[in-house]
């Protein structure tokens, strides 16, 4: 079945640092993918997202590009604040299904 | 208001109590979730509804029970539950039919068995 994959945390890093975030997935179809975070106490909330091939999401500095070639939609941030400390986690959907997939979640520290 | 509020926000129930989480979307979406999320475990689903007709339970103990009157209201009803369903119990809706819609949130039941 439809599955992702992204790295194992947590990550610590300190501010005005270089983020990636990896995540690959699997899919019988062409999904859409997404990123969501949630900081402590709080619900997931969608931070971009790529409906097709080559898309480019990106909100508040960080970006991700949907790669066919592959499976992959990388996080990236250029400088990492504080207030982006958080779980981030990468998630999938397929068209025609409602069951939205995601990954384990990757547990972002930033240092001041 | 917020699209998809949940309540209350935090429960702390015995295990031979029975309580409800509530969650209600204003977005107008015909989809809705329950999602369980432990510390350290992949978020759960739980269960799904598509115009108000449940179309999956990923073999969730019957202690759960869901109900969803309507498109807008989810409910989850809780019964006899062990300590170990303690967790983030998280809610949310998309738009099925028109494309791969992203889910939108709630902020979360924080439910504490004792």
């Amino acid at each position: 079945g439809d599955s992702v994959t992204q790295m194992e945390g947590p990550v610590t890093l300190s501010e005005e640092a270089f983020l990636t975030i990896n995540c690959t997935y699997t899919a019988t179809g062409y999904p859409s993918l997404f990123w969501y975070v949630q900081y402590p106490g709080e619900g997931l909330q969608l931070l971009l997202k790529a409906t097709k091939a080559d898309d480019k999401g990106s909100n508040k500095g960080f970006e991700a590009t949907y790669r066919k070639e592959t499976t992959s939609f990388h996080l990236e941030k250029g400088s990492v604040q504080v207030s982006d400390s958080a779980v981030y986690f990468c998630a999938l959907i397929t068209r025609g299904n409602n069951d939205m997939r995601f990954g384990a979640g990757t547990r972002l520290t930033v240092k001041p | 208001e917020t699209g998809v509020t949940q309540t209350p926000r935090h429960l702390v129930m015995g295990m031979t109590n029975k309580k409800s989480l509530k969650c209600e979307q204003h977005l107008g979406h015909n989809a809705m979730y329950w999602y369980k999320q432990s510390a350290k475990k992949p978020l759960e689903l739980m269960f799904v509804y598509n115009f108000k007709e449940q179309t999956e339970n990923n073999s969730v103990p019957s202690r759960f029970s869901p109900e969803c009157p309507n498109s807008s209201h989810l409910f989850l009803h809780l019964h006899t539950l062990q300590p170990e369903d303690s967790a983030l119990y998280l809610c949310a809706s998309s738009q099925v039919g028109q494309g791969n819609t992203e889910a939108f949130f709630g902020q979360g039941t924080r439910l504490t068995v004792v």
